[in-house]
């Protein structure tokens, strides 16, 4: 069965500085992938989404990620971090269409946005 | 921003008492998800619909969860008897649900429930 997996559930940065999050997935082909974001008493979301092709998507407010099928990885960026930005990250899978499947998160990855 | 609606945003059940809570899809959005989410970040799928069908449910949807979505009504899950283990977030989805392009899946806010 397909997996995600963030390895850091914590990140902290500075406002201004760079932040990388990291996603690894497990599935034996090309999948669906996205992020979402929630914030503190909200619902998910969408930040941006993969579908087979070109390898590096742009999101909403300066995010960016990042296929790479030799690594089994969709890493999200952002150039400048804003305080706006605190909040928890996720990482999700779809094996193809989503009505079928639906979508397999990772647990998330706080991101904590100091001045 | 995401058109889903859910009703009630907090609900507050005692053991054994049932809950439901309520969701709008955004319109146009024939497929409707239901989604669990817990304290520790663990997101569960419960059951999926497209239009009133049910595609997808999960063993414990099928036990003391129930759901549907009827046409010109809002799509509904219910807990017959509440668990403590049952106290999560509570994530309603929806999707034009076609390949490709159309698999955006797009969330509401959630009903947080609390099984006292």
């Amino acid at each position: 069965a397909q997996s995600v997996t963030q390895p850091d559930a914590r990140v902290t940065v500075s406002e201004g500085a760079s932040l990388q999050l990291r996603c690894k997935y497990s599935y034996f082909g090309t999948p669906y992938l996205f992020w979402y974001v929630q914030y503190p008493r909200q619902g998910l979301q969408l930040l941006l989404k993969y579908y087979p092709g070109d390898p590096v998507v742009q999101g909403v407010n300066g995010f960016e990620a990042e296929f790479s099928k030799s690594n089994s990885s969709f890493h999200l960026r952002k150039a400048s971090v804003h305080w706006s930005d605190w909040a928890v990250y996720f990482c999700a899978v779809s094996l193809g269409p989503v009505y079928a499947q639906g979508l397999t998160f990772g647990l998330g990855t706080r991101v904590s946005v100091f001045p | 921003n995401s058109k889903v609606i859910q009703t009630p945003r907090y609900l507050v059940k005692g053991q054994g008492q049932k809950a439901k809570m309520r969701c709008i899809p955004e319109k146009g959005h024939p497929v409707v998800f239901w989604y669990q989410q817990n304290k520790n970040n663990e997101f569960k799928f419960l059951i999926n619909f497209q239009n009133q069908e049910v595609l997808q449910q999960i063993d414990m949807t099928e036990k003391r969860f129930s759901a549907e979505c009827p046409s010109n009504s809002p799509c509904s899950l219910e807990i017959q008897s509440s668990e403590a283990g049952d106290s999560a977030l509570y994530l309603c989805a929806s999707s034009l649900g076609t390949g490709g392009r159309g698999t955006e899946v797009f969330f509401g806010k959630g009903t947080r429930l609390t099984v006292v």
